[in-house]
């Protein structure tokens, strides 16, 4: 099993650009989250998916889209990327409400906007 | 809202033991987790400890809960060089969303 992945890796955009995350987990997951993670701030929830089909925001959703359309796959849209979302973006997933919640991580997106 | 607290930093010895601390505020959280970030990678749980517990050993690991503070610890007994990374203390929300604490940097000295 791959896990969670997340494509790309790094990516550099000039302000105003647009660009596609793609997050993909091979575990069956209901859930499935976005975050940012910026320095000395944790990981902050952009949105987030309860099943196919549907989606969610999070605490701070503002300039980011997000579809579900696929189980498997969870996708985060910037349409007009700003120096603000400069940041490494993480993917998760987990079941749905079990015993104890436990996500699984993406390796992470390091973008950067100029 | 819901807020999680943690220093930022902590530097320890190799073989010392190491506690990261932890401040909650949401009381309906059934479960309060940590996870671990190794440079250039995701997050990991680590462990976690169910609302009822007062404590919770695994290996080197034990959770220590104190519900009345809403103070979460976790002490590394033996720590080596390979638990540097960065950990998070997490609360649930309740919607069953985490709530990731700013992360807790640790530097094992050799």
């Amino acid at each position: 099993n791959a896990g969670v992945t997340q494509t790309p890796k790094f990516r550099v955009l000039k302000t105003g650009q647009s660009m596609t995350l793609l997050c993909a987990q091979d575990m069956n997951h209901e859930y499935m989250y976005w975050y940012r993670q910026d320095p000395g701030m944790g990981l902050r929830l952009i949105h987030y998916s309860v099943g196919e089909g549907t989606t969610a925001k999070g605490e701070v959703p503002d300039g980011y889209n997000v579809s579900r359309l696929k189980k498997q796959n969870f996708l985060l849209g910037l349409e007009s990327a700003a120096p603000s979302q400069t940041s490494v973006y993480f993917c998760a997933s987990s079941q749905d409400r079990g015993i104890y919640n436990e996500q699984f991580f993406g390796p992470g997106t390091r973008l950067t906007v100029l | 809202g819901e807020d999680v607290e943690q220093s930022l930093f902590l530097s320890v010895r190799e073989g010392d033991s190491s506690v990261i601390n932890c401040t909650y505020t949401d009381s309906s959280s059934t479960y309060l987790y940590w996870y671990k970030q190794e440079p250039g990678a995701g997050l990991q749980l680590l462990t976690y400890i169910f609302s009822n517990m007062d404590m919770k050993q695994d290996q080197r690991l034990t959770v220590l809960l104190n519900k009345k503070d809403k103070h979460l610890s976790l002490r590394i007994a033996d720590t080596q060089t390979g638990d540097s990374a960065i950990y998070f203390c997490a609360e649930e929300d309740s919607s069953y969303k985490l709530i990731f604490g700013s992360g807790t940097r640790l530097l094992v000295r050799p």
